[in-house]
């Protein structure tokens, strides 16, 4: 089975500050991965898919990027809003196999 | 605007069968290029996939789950729905319904989950 692990767990940053999520894979999933945004009391929300495409509404401060099997996620400029926690998702083995990342909470400093 | 909602007992005893339904609005599951999907999460965990349908019926599931597992579809009332067998304290989480979209990029499908319900929590005691 594909294992998923993010770096950092956890994040304080401030508003106005760049902020970037790293995702690694325990083998090649060429850019079958996606990105996602949960805030306390909601539902996942898709940010990013291919690695690197923005979801349709999705500001253009996220970004995504991949790197053999390190993905990345940044946001250019932390926004109010954007305080939550970050999951990566991997849709490799599709439709037999998705699996998610333990998640990177992003908090207040 | 498509919308999904999840309904069910909200507790189950243990060894018991939960059973799931999430309700299509907005939009048809009659699709033939999207699945409908469950997934799971337990306080402080990352999200568990559950497994995915086709409206034909097909199915996939999380190998973790095993043989307790079971989805199905009914078209005709745009509604999709989750079995899980012998429950136990394990299975209590919130659970959510989603639809796994495809998008062709640089020639290559890809899958994601980009429409969710607002999940319903499952406690599973006696």
């Amino acid at each position: 089975d594909i294992q998923l692990t993010q770096s950092p767990s956890f994040l304080s940053a401030s508003v106005g500050d760049r902020v970037t999520i790293t995702c690694r894979a325990s083998q090649a999933i060429n850019s079958y991965l996606a990105w996602y945004q949960q805030k306390p009391g909601e539902a996942p929300k898709l940010l990013i898919y291919a690695a690197a495409t923005l979801q349709s509404g999705v500001p253009s401060r996220f970004s995504g990027r991949v790197s053999a099997t390190e993905f990345s996620l940044t946001i250019s400029s932390l926004q109010p809003e954007d305080f939550a926690t970050y999951y990566c998702q991997q849709i490799n083995n599709y439709p037999r196999g998705f699996s998610f990342g333990p998640g990177t909470k992003v908090d207040v400093k | 605007q498509l919308q999904l909602r999840e309904s069910g007992p909200g507790l189950v005893k243990p060894s018991e069968t939960l059973s799931l339904t999430c309700s299509v609005s907005g939009g048809s599951i009659y699709s033939d290029s999207d699945y409908w999907g469950w997934i799971r999460q337990s306080p402080g965990q990352g999200p568990e996939w559950i497994g995915n349908i086709f409206f034909s019926g097909k199915t996939y599931y999380n190998a973790a789950l095993g043989s307790r597992v079971a989805m199905s579809v009914d078209t005709s009332r745009n509604q999709f729905s989750l079995r899980l067998t012998s429950v136990t304290a394990a299975d209590s989480a919130l659970y959510y319904c989603a639809r796994v979209r495809m998008a062709t990029v640089t020639r290559y499908n890809f899958y994601f989950m980009d429409v969710w319900g607002k999940g319903t929590t499952v406690t599973v005691s006696s």
